[in-house]
C-alpha cells in the first residue's frame, strides 16, 4: 500500500527560529508531491510541488521553501519563522487526477 | 481561472436527518471532481470522485454526490447522518498544468451532527 509519513505530528518554535518539516512516501516511485498549508478557519492553500528530484516550484511568494533530496522525500524549510507561519501543514502525493493526503504537521509559532 | 465555492460554511444537522453540502465550481475545460473529510488534527480524506461516466458517484461512508454540468454543480449528500459524520468538508476540482495536477479547493463547509 502507499503511505505517507509526516514528521514531527506538532511542533511548537519561537519566532526567528528555522524550521524543518518531513514528509516521506511509501510503496510507490517518482510520484508528484505537494504541500499545503491550512491556517485557523481557512481552507486549504497550495504552497510547493515537486514532479521529481530537485524540481520545486512555489506557487505562492513567502517566508517557505521546499527541497526534494530522494525520490520519496519532501522537505518544508525556514530560515527565520513568522507569527503568520502558524498553521496546519499537509503533505500530498498525486495519483492521476486525485491526491492523497498525509497525516500532517501542527505547527505553532510563538 | 478554476474555483470552487462552497456555500456553506457550517451545517448544523441531528442525527439520523438527510444533509445536502453544496459546492459550484467554475472551470472551462474537462472537470474532475473531488469531495474530501477532514477529521480534528487529521488529514484529508477522499470521500469520492467524479472523473466521467455515472453523474451519481457513491464514495464512502454511505455519502453519494451529483455532477450537474448545466448547473456546475457536485453537491454532496447522505441520506441519514450519524455522530461520527462531524467534520470539515473540502470540494475540489482538479487542474492539470505542465505534466501535474493541482487541486483547487474550496473553503470548506463544517458539519455539526447533533444528538
Amino acid at each position: 500500500s502507499q503511505t505517507i509519513h509526516q514528521w514531527p505530528a506538532t511542533l511548537v518554535q519561537p519566532v526567528g527560529s528555522p524550521l524543518s518539516l518531513e514528509c516521506t512516501v511509501e510503496g510507490t516511485s517518482n510520484p508528484n508531491l505537494y504541500w499545503y498549508r491550512q491556517a485557523a478557519g481557512r481552507g486549504l492553500q497550495l504552497l510547493f510541488y515537486s514532479v521529481g528530484i530537485g524540481q520545486i516550484s512555489s506557487e505562492v511568494p513567502q517566508n517557505l521553501s521546499a527541497s526534494r533530496p530522494q525520490d520519496r522525500q519532501f522537505i518544508l524549510s525556514s530560515k527565520k519563522l513568522l507569527l503568520s507561519d502558524s498553521g496546519f501543514y499537509l503533505c500530498a502525493r498525486g495519483q492521476g487526477y486525485e491526491q492523497y493526503f498525509g497525516p500532517g504537521t501542527r505547527l505553532t509559532v510563538t | 481561472a478554476q474555483s470552487v465555492t462552497q456555500l456553506d460554511s457550517q451545517v448544523p444537522v441531528f442525527e439520523e436527518a438527510p444533509v445536502e453540502l453544496r459546492c459550484n465550481y467554475s472551470s472551462s475545460v474537462s472537470v474532475y471532481l473531488f469531495w474530501y473529510v477532514q477529521y480534528p488534527n487529521q488529514g484529508l480524506q477522499l470521500l469520492l470522485k467524479y472523473l466521467s461516466g455515472s453523474t451519481l458517484v457513491k464514495g464512502i461512508n454511505g455519502f453519494e454526490a451529483e455532477f450537474n454540468k448545466s448547473q456546475t454543480s457536485f453537491h454532496l449528500r447522505k441520506p441519514s447522518v450519524h455522530i461520527s459524520d462531524t467534520a470539515e468538508y473540502f470540494c475540489a476540482v482538479s487542474v492539470g498544468s505542465g505534466g501535474y495536477n493541482k487541486l483547487i479547493f474550496g473553503a470548506g463547509t463544517r458539519l455539526a451532527v447533533h444528538p
